[in-house]
């Protein structure tokens, strides 16, 4: 499967423990975005890559969010010091160059904060 | 800002009946519109796209034609299936905003036998 992947699926953690997503795009693209999304809700955009570079950050992001591609591939998200408010799916989409390029999205990392 | 409003669900439907998923934006740019769905425990997948005002996208037996001048972009089938139950989520990325996607907040559709 040469898809988007997502590790691990679910994350069930307490609060104040850091937790850290992985996201590892198709493997030509260069492109990576992290969304999150609540239950009923639509995905909200966190943070995007071109390459190694993270050229944007939404204000959702708050100090205890870091995303990092160091390789321009593969790439994480950590959260620190974890709320439940921060309990939702952690979904990462991957695209070719352009911004019209189609985004190709995981499966997404569940965390439930306790 | 830019934003995306959907017809609220959940909807249900026989199988076979006609769909119509309402989906209106607001944009401060020429956006490029999509309907993304997503099937019960898997991924969002995109099923249709258009990158221009009249364009139709088509996918599946769904089709949905970018009208700007009314900021709208419906979603359609002339005859749902048991297997299209999911929830559908309309989005809009401008080509200023480094690709960004703007949602709205998916309509979950069920179709009955």
């Amino acid at each position: 499967d040469t898809g988007v992947s997502q590790d691990p699926r679910h994350k069930i953690t307490k609060r104040g423990q850091n937790v850290t997503f992985r996201c590892d795009p198709i493997s030509e693209h260069n492109r990576l975005y992290w969304y999150r999304q609540t239950l009923g809700q639509g995905p909200e955009f966190l943070t995007y890559f071109q390459n190694e570079a993270q050229l944007e950050k939404s204000r959702l992001l708050s100090d205890r969010f870091s995303a990092e591609r160091p390789k321009g591939s593969f790439s994480t998200l950590e959260i620190q010091r974890t709320e439940q408010g921060d309990s939702a799916m952690y979904l990462c989409a991957s695209s070719l160059d352009r911004t019209t390029d189609t985004q190709y999205f995981g499966p997404g990392t569940r965390l439930t904060v306790l | 800002g830019n934003s995306v409003t959907q017809m609220e669900g959940p909807v249900t439907l026989s199988e076979e009946a006609f769909l119509t998923i309402n989906c209106t934006y607001t944009a401060t740019g020429y956006p490029s519109l999509f309907w993304y769905v997503q099937y019960p425990g898997e991924g969002l997948q995109l099923l249709l796209k258009a990158t221009k005002a009249d364009d139709k996208g088509s996918n599946k037996g769904f089709e949905a034609t970018y009208r700007k001048e009314t900021t709208s972009f419906h979603l359609e089938k002339g005859s749902v299936q048991v297997s299209d139950s999911a929830v559908y989520f309309c989005a809009l990325t401008l080509n200023t905003n480094a690709g960004k996607s703007t949602f709205g907040d998916g309509t979950t559709l069920t179709v009955k036998p």
